[in-house]
């Protein structure tokens, strides 16, 4: 069984300063990783993912993560947040077995403040 | 964009009575899902489906069932809705070619 745990449950910070979410997993399985974004009253949507290759991945808005397989961890990092980055972030887990049913195990959430 | 919709988007009921949430994929996509999201806990797996009439339960499926009847239709019932069922659920399908999934705008449970 996989678990995810993200280590921050608030990150205030001033926009324009770098900012990094962490986030750490446990598996006995290889995993594909995700990071999602919840604006206000939305749904959730895909920042990156993680499927193979390499380990540094860029997604939308400037964001981008790396993994970490020696230390289970599937960081996030913006170099300049934005006031419209605000929103909460979850970090998340799906296994690759061949009965990968695409099931996604999530982390806590943690809400970035961007300060002006 | 998996067009999702979710629906009814509120709604408040009383302890003990039946709930049906639907959720509506424009999409062809085999996978949908239902999950609860709940502050401080993310969100967690209810139920599944892997095609018309396979199902499954995720880790919180106490209290819950689901049908998927048609491709593009998948049914969350409370058969006698409790207060700790107040929460948050969100439908999501998946793209079997990227991996992603794509989530509907929620539906917000309160039961009195």
């Amino acid at each position: 069984a996989q678990s995810v745990t993200q280590l921050d449950s608030q990150v205030p910070v001033f926009e324009e300063a770098p900012v990094e979410l962490r986030c750490n997993y446990s598996s006995s399985v290889s995993v594909y990783l995700f990071w999602y974004v919840q604006y206000p009253n939305q749904g959730l949507q895909l920042l990156l993912k993680y499927l193979s290759g390499s380990t540094l991945v860029k997604g939308i808005n400037g964001f981008e993560a790396e993994f970490n397989k020696s230390q289970t961890s599937f960081h996030l990092r913006k170099p300049s947040v934005h006031i419209s980055d605000t929103a909460e972030y979850f970090c998340a887990v799906s296994d690759q077995g061949s009965s990968n049913t695409g099931k996604l195990i999530f982390g806590q959430g943690t809400t970035l403040q961007v300060k002006p | 964009d998996a067009g999702i919709t979710q629906s009814p988007r509120h709604k408040v009921t009383e302890t003990g009575t039946p709930v049906t949430l639907r959720c509506h994929q424009t999409e062809n996509h085999r996978y949908m899902y239902w999950y609860r999201q709940d502050p401080g806990h993310g969100l967690r797996l209810i139920h599944y489906s892997y095609g018309v009439k396979d199902t499954d339960k995720g880790e919180v499926s106490d209290g819950y069932s689901v049908s998927r009847s048609k491709t593009e239709d998948f049914l969350l019932t409370l058969e006698s809705a409790t207060s700790s069922q107040t929460s948050v659920y969100f439908c999501a399908n998946r793209d079997r070619t990227t991996g992603e999934l794509f989530f509907g705008e929620g539906s917000r449970l309160t039961v009195l």
